[in-house]
């Protein structure tokens, strides 16, 4: 079975200070895991993927298969990142269902 | 078209009554994900089809909902007997297959049962 936690419902920081959004997940094969976000009022995209290992807006993430985690990371936060992250999985060979977390929202202050 | 689009946008609908969502996918997208997303709550997954496969309709609530796609075009999602608690934004997702491919998700639809 594919499950992805995300423990924290909501994460409040000032501009400037860095930001980490914890993801786990439970998966027995080698899984695919991707952070997505929703500004508000904007329809659910994706924000980076861990096979392509990039950064995206100054985001992270790196896949720890050891403590099967996902965390995404940004060293300092902006107020424009204010918005809702989902981790997401995607099962591995012939299987593409792809599970969200419960999602995070980030709240930047100024 | 240019993106994953889903009709109506906004439905209310009064308790008993059916309602059908639709979602117009990707072409060429051969994986179409449907999703619940209710207030405040995250993304629920409900039903996922992949090619001709049988889908995976291991998220669908209860036997009033059901979905239906025509080989890789158009699905559509049907609640039947609305209840006050099926109030949500359903959320439609397509993307390709394989490795590293994102999925592209709809506007959503608002459903309001009163």
């Amino acid at each position: 079975a594919q499950r992805v936690t995300q423990p924290e419902k909501l994460l409040s920081v000032f501009k400037g200070a860095p930001v980490e959004l914890k993801c786990n997940y439970s998966y027995s094969g080698s899984p695919e895991l991707f952070w997505y976000v929703q500004y508000s009022r904007q329809r659910l995209q994706l924000l980076l993927r861990h096979i392509s290992r990039e950064s995206i807006k100054g985001f992270t993430a790196d896949l720890n298969k050891g403590e099967t985690s996902f965390h995404l990371k940004k060293p300092f936060a902006q107020e424009e990142d204010s918005a809702m992250y989902y981790c997401a999985l995607k099962g591995g060979g012939s299987n593409y269902k792809l599970t969200f977390g419960k999602g995070t929202l980030l709240t930047v202050n100024p | 078209g240019a993106g994953v689009s889903q009709s109506p946008s906004n439905k209310v609908t009064e308790k008993g009554k059916d309602v059908e969502l639709r979602c117009d996918p990707i072409s060429g997208h051969t994986a179409l994900y449907w999703y619940r997303q209710r207030l405040g709550q995250g993304l629920e997954f409900l039903i996922y089809f992949q090619g001709n496969s049988a889908p995976d309709k291991s998220g669908l609530p209860s036997d009033r909902f059901s979905a239906e796609r025509t080989g890789e075009s158009v699905s559509t999602l049907t609640i039947q007997r609305t209840q006050q608690e099926d109030s949500a934004v359903y959320l439609c997702a397509s993307s390709l297959t394989g490795s590293g491919t994102e999925a592209f998700f709809g506007q959503g639809t608002r459903l309001t049962v009163v």
